[in-house]
């Protein structure tokens, strides 16, 4: 079966500060791993897929197939990143669902 | 262009009763989903359609849920007999074919009292 983990449901940094955005999986066949995001009183739009392998509004996420991971990273938060954000998989053939975990909420502070 | 559309943006109903959601997806977007998005929870996937065709439906609870897609645009999601656990945010998302990027609408927030 088909799960994403995002360990943390709240993360908080201080602007200008390195944000690190955690996601784990677990799924048996080739991935396609992305990372959505949901800006208050906004829908949730894609902010990367690492097939793309694009750097979006300055974050980065690398998949690790031996740690199962694709962690969300920008070196320096601002504070319009805050926002909710969802790990997300589905199999490479785009012929599964996307399975979302249950996201972390970055907070930003000035 | 526009964006995925769904209606009602909220909708209040008492245990029992059926509603209908409605998602308008983005003009030539041949693959249509739906989701359920409960409090503190990532959204789950419902259905999948293909056209007019229900491709995958293994997301939905159990037979109250059901959806449609006559005509290959508009999809209503329909649910009978709701029950308080329905109540969740039940988003839709549409894509050009099926593996491409997923547009989500607004969502529909269901409140069964």
């Amino acid at each position: 079966a088909q799960r994403v983990t995002q360990p943390e449901k709240l993360l908080s940094v201080f602007k200008g500060a390195p944000v690190e955005l955690k996601c784990n999986y677990s799924y048996s066949g080739s991935p396609e791993l992305f990372w959505y995001v949901q800006y208050s009183r906004q829908r949730l739009q894609l902010l990367l897929r690492h097939i793309s392998r694009e750097s979006i509004k300055g974050f980065t996420a690398d998949l690790n197939k031996g740690e199962t991971s694709f962690h969300l990273k920008k070196p320096f938060a601002q504070e319009e990143d805050s926002a909710m954000y969802y790990c997300a998989l589905s199999a490479v053939s785009g012929n599964t669902p996307l399975v979302f975990g249950k996201g972390t909420r970055l907070s930003v502070i000035a | 262009g526009a964006g995925v559309s769904q209606t009602p943006s909220n909708k209040v109903t008492e245990k029992g009763k059926y509603v209908e959601l409605r998602c308008d997806p983005i003009s030539g977007h041949t693959a249509l989903y739906w989701y359920r998005q409960s409090l503190g929870q990532g959204p789950e996937f419902l259905i999948y359609f293909q056209g007019t065709g229900a491709a995958d439906d293994s997301g939905l609870p159990n037979d109250r849920f059901f959806a449609v897609r006559p005509e290959g645009s508009v999809s209503t999601l329909k649910i009978q007999r709701t029950e308080r656990g329905d109540s969740a945010v039940y988003l839709c998302a549409s894509s050009l074919t099926r593996g491409e990027t997923q547009y989500f609408g607004p969502g529909t927030r269901l409140l069964v009292l």
